[in-house]
């Protein structure tokens, strides 16, 4: 059974400050992906990492992938308050033949203080 | 513009009553989900579907009943065996397996028991 685990479950972070949030996931998979969800809100799609060594930024926001460890990283850079958020990572697999699932892992909650 | 659309954004549940919530894509997607989320966790799949007349149990489908009559809908009905539906309901569709990445999220639909 695929399963995702992320940590921190919660990071409050100083304006300026890089951290790094972490997914790790349990079988094979094809495809990692980080979403984004303001309070009360859907899902923003942030990146999808395709094979080993994928590395994708887009602003403060750098996430990788190394399927060898079962694991991608978020990074976070010189935070700022627009960047708080939860965020989630989630895998997906294609069962030959069977439907994608997404699994979704627990969220990170990212407070970013002045 | 191609999308998904949830409906209604609000609902209320009276004790002991079946309700049902739309999810309506006009992006051709073959694969729709449903996902419920509950405060300060992440999104745990109710059910899934990969074509017409077909559907398949998520992790937590015990008190749902969905249908897929139609490509493009996918609702979902809440039953009365459902002892604690409030929660945030998102629905999703992606193309199978041909695209990574194209997963579509709705905005959401907010259950409460009243």
């Amino acid at each position: 059974e695929l399963k995702v685990e992320q940590n921190p479950l919660f990071l409050s972070m100083q304006e300026g400050k890089n951290y790094t949030i972490y997914c790790n996931y349990s079988t094979t998979s094809d495809r990692l992906y980080w979403y984004r969800q303001d309070p009360g809100k859907s899902l923003e799609s942030l990146f999808v990492l395709l094979s080993n060594g994928a590395v994708k930024q887009e602003g403060r926001l750098m996430a990788s992938l190394d399927t060898k460890a079962r694991l991608s990283t978020l990074h976070i850079t010189a935070a700022v308050h627009d960047l708080s958020a939860t965020y989630f990572c989630a895998v997906d697999r294609a069962y030959g033949g069977a439907t994608n699932k997404l699994i979704f892992g627990t969220g990170t909650l990212l407070a970013v203080q002045p | 513009d191609g999308g998904i659309t949830q409906s209604p954004k609000y609902l209320f549940r009276k004790e002991g009553q079946n309700v049902t919530l739309s999810c309506e894509q006009n992006l051709n997607h073959d694969a729709m989900y449903w996902y419920r989320q509950d405060p300060g966790q992440g999104l745990r799949l109710i059910y899934y579907s990969q074509i017409v007349n077909d559907f398949q149990k998520g992790d937590i489908a015990e008190g749902y009943s969905v249908s897929r009559e139609k490509k493009e809908s996918f609702p979902l009905t809440v039953t009365s065996a459902q002892k604690n539906p409030t929660a945030f309901y998102l629905c999703a569709s992606c193309i199978w397996a041909s695209r990574p990445g194209d997963y579509t999220f709705g905005s959401g639909t907010r259950l409460t028991v009243v």
